[in-house]
């Protein structure tokens, strides 16, 4: 399976301020996902950021929060935006396969962030 | 709305035994029914697959079985190992959409 090069690996911030997280794919892949894991929960998936065209967000979260880039076929970036605590969780990127070659789905190292 | 059901939260094993976490979900038209693994510190890891046209597949020491009718599956771990210590979490997809839907995830823990 593909590798999936994620940075930072932690930050602590100040809150107000914005992070941008990195996600690079070592192959070209259709499809990325961003998920937030809160510390001992389960995955909710933020966006899925497609190469040449605007992100698709999840109920609950906005483009002006967690903007996300995908120039290309291996790289994606989100950005948590003017962050207060609330945003201290575990940030995931996961790449897509191909469900009809079954090809899986596989997920970075994920970033902890912590929000002071 | 939580579309994939996942029981127990939690999981004692002793070494050598079975550990069996199951998972019901709700909406028909998933499709792809996986299992990760996650360590702490780490991103989840795809362990097995599963899709509905089999009842059952079996890699190494792990099985999952698939009733479609009941719409539930569940993850059986044979021989279980301290090693396999970590957080399971069943997932589905399908009716078009390659998202993934999440469990709320069950911490096995097997003691020595």
């Amino acid at each position: 399976s593909a590798v999936i090069s994620q940075k930072p690996s932690r930050d602590i911030c100040q809150r107000g301020t914005s992070l941008t997280i990195q996600c690079q794919v070592d192959s070209q892949v259709t499809m990325m996902f961003w998920y937030r894991q809160q510390p001992g929960q389960s995955l909710t998936l933020i966006a899925t950021a497609n190469q040449g065209s605007e992100a698709t967000y999840e109920s609950g979260f906005v483009i002006d929060k967690f903007p996300i880039s995908r120039p290309n076929l291996t790289f994606s970036t989100l950005t948590v935006s003017n962050m207060s605590p609330e945003d201290s969780s575990i940030y995931l990127c996961s790449a897509d396969g191909n469900r009809a070659t079954n090809t899986e789905a596989f997920f970075g190292q994920g970033t902890r962030l912590t929000v002071v | 709305q939580q579309q994939v059901k996942q029981s127990p939260q939690s999981l004692i094993v002793q070494k050598g035994g079975i550990s069996i976490i199951n998972c019901a979900y709700e909406n028909t038209a998933f499709d792809y029914f996986p299992w990760y693994q996650q360590f702490p510190g780490k991103g989840p890891a795809l362990l097995i697959a599963i899709r509905p046209d089999v009842s059952e597949k079996k890699e190494g020491r792990f099985t999952i079985s698939f009733n479609k009718s009941a719409k539930q599956f569940s993850l059986h771990i044979m021989d279980s190992q301290p090693g396999d210590s970590a957080t399971y979490f069943c997932a589905a997809s399908g009716g078009g959409s390659e998202k993934l839907v999440f469990g709320k995830g069950t911490k096995l823990t097997v003691n020595p």
